[in-house]
């Protein structure tokens, strides 16, 4: 499975639109990328995977660039139950392989 | 709809005592998962049952830790005996079939402190 590179951490003012970076260059043609977030003291949540394609849900929207090797997570108007860790993980098999993700913190 | 249950939430023991962790996955999820999360760090598979069938248990310390997931439904994860170093919250998920781009729902983990 490749790997992915995410920033630490990210700041987002409460309403604005949250951009969450993801590098995986290494990115194999059948691997999605897929993006789980995790709220202090609570098992990972599913967000959004896709393979190719941008995406669209209720949650957020993952856009992935044509070459495959980065993606960003947007959630459109971020509140404050948006902060949270937040996971990229590329896999073409059925398990997944969480980094560190990256701490968002929604600022009042 | 219910989702993964796990218990107990939190668990405090002293180091060479045995533990038990128990889930519930979602009702009708063919697939269950346990993960073991460190401070600080993403959830790292331990173990991945299809049906009662354990089809991945590569990275399970297998010398203290064994699991187990009879009729397929509900699975235990055992530690005898516990150390130190397995404070750590243990996470269960489960997923319909386990099918690659299949999501995997997560249960609230149980955080295990051994003193």
């Amino acid at each position: 499975d490749a790997k992915t590179t995410q920033p630490p951490s990210m700041d987002c003012a409460e309403g604005r639109a949250a951009n969450l970076p993801c590098n995986h260059s290494t990115i194999s043609g059948n691997e999605y990328v897929y993006w789980y977030r995790q709220i202090h003291s609570q098992g990972p949540q599913y967000i959004i995977h896709g393979l190719k394609n941008n995406e669209t849900n209720e949650m957020a929207s993952l856009i992935i660039t044509e070459d495959r090797k980065s993606s960003t997570l947007i959630l459109p108007h971020a509140t404050l139950r948006d902060t949270a860790v937040y996971y990229c993980i590329t896999t073409g098999a059925n398990n997944l392989f969480f980094g560190t993700g990256t701490r968002l913190t929604v600022i009042p | 709809e219910a989702g993964v249950v796990q218990s107990p939430r939190y668990k405090i023991i002293e180091k060479k005592q045995p533990v038990a962790f128990w889930c519930n996955p979602i009702s009708g999820h063919n697939t269950l998962y346990w993960y073991l999360q460190n401070l600080g760090q993403g959830p790292e598979l331990l173990i991945r049952y299809e049906n009662e069938e354990a089809v991945d248990d590569s990275q399970l310390p297998k010398d203290r830790f064994s699991a187990e997931r009879l009729k397929g439904v509900d699975s235990t994860l055992k530690i005898q005996p516990a150390e130190l170093g397995d404070s750590a919250v243990y996470l269960c998920a489960s997923s319909i079939t386990g099918a690659v781009g299949e999501t995997q729902y997560f249960g609230p983990g149980t955080r295990l402190l051994v003193l």
